[in-house]
């Protein structure tokens, strides 16, 4: 069985750099699929942020991409995902998740609330 | 990139079948697969229809998806309702690389 568990700071300083990262157990991130990261701020709607694949191949929501890094650790089974320059804005849960083949999710993390306030 | 609108919110009574809609702003509905995600609260979401009408193993065959090429829109239906069904329950499709959701639809099972 797929899991997927989000780890990071639960508060964040406006202007800082919001980090977190999805440990993956039961599949190996190098056997394929792309994995994504989505968010949903308190009372609202999802948005997809990004999708890396194990290359490091990376695919990013163009309303983030120039404040967005995502990257893959293959010998430790994680990615990672960097926000820079955050603002109470970029307060949400974050979800880390499976992408089949940039067509869907299948498997999703818990999520992890990130507060950015100083 | 394109928008998919949802319904703010559906109801209905337990045993009955509601329908919720999923409409694309550009781009052909059947060119891309579209996804439903049921969302209850304090939880992630999880698929219970995939590639516009298929449905991941434990979900029941009271879920069922469809897309109407005319409307260039995708619905969920599901009938039977149990008061477990209640919950946000969200499109998703995708263009070449970009993912969108839909906003969302607050089920209430009266």
């Amino acid at each position: 069985q797929v899991q997927l568990q989000e780890s990071g700071p639960g508060l964040v300083k406006p202007s800082e750099t919001l980090s977190l990262i999805c440990g993956v157990s039961g599949y190996s991130i190098t056997s394929g699929y792309y994995w994504g990261w989505i968010r949903q701020p308190p009372g609202k709607g999802l948005e997809w942020i990004g999708s890396v694949y194990h290359s490091g191949s990376t695919y990013y929501n163009p309303s983030l991409k120039s404040r967005v890094t995502m990257s893959v650790n293959t010998a430790t089974n994680q990615f990672s995902l960097k926000l820079i320059s955050v603002t109470a804005a970029d307060t949400a849960v974050y979800f880390c998740a499976r992408d089949k083949n940039i067509r869907f999710f299948d498997y999703w993390g818990q999520g992890a609330l990130v507060t950015v306030s100083s | 990139n394109f928008m998919l609108t949802q319904p703010p919110s559906v109801s209905a009574s337990p045993g009955k079948t509601v329908t919720i809609s999923c409409t694309r702003s550009s781009g052909s509905i059947a060119s891309y697969f579209v996804q439903w995600y049921q969302q209850r609260p304090g939880s992630a979401p999880t698929t219970v229809i995939y590639e516009d009408n298929q449905r991941p193993s434990g979900v029941p065959d009271r879920f069922s998806g469809s897309i109407d090429s005319s409307s260039n829109s995708a619905s969920l239906t599901i009938s039977g309702l149990k008061t477990e069904d209640e919950g946000d329950y969200y499109c998703q499709s995708y263009d070449g690389s970009v993912h969108v959701f839909g906003g969302g639809t607050k089920l209430t099972v009266l």
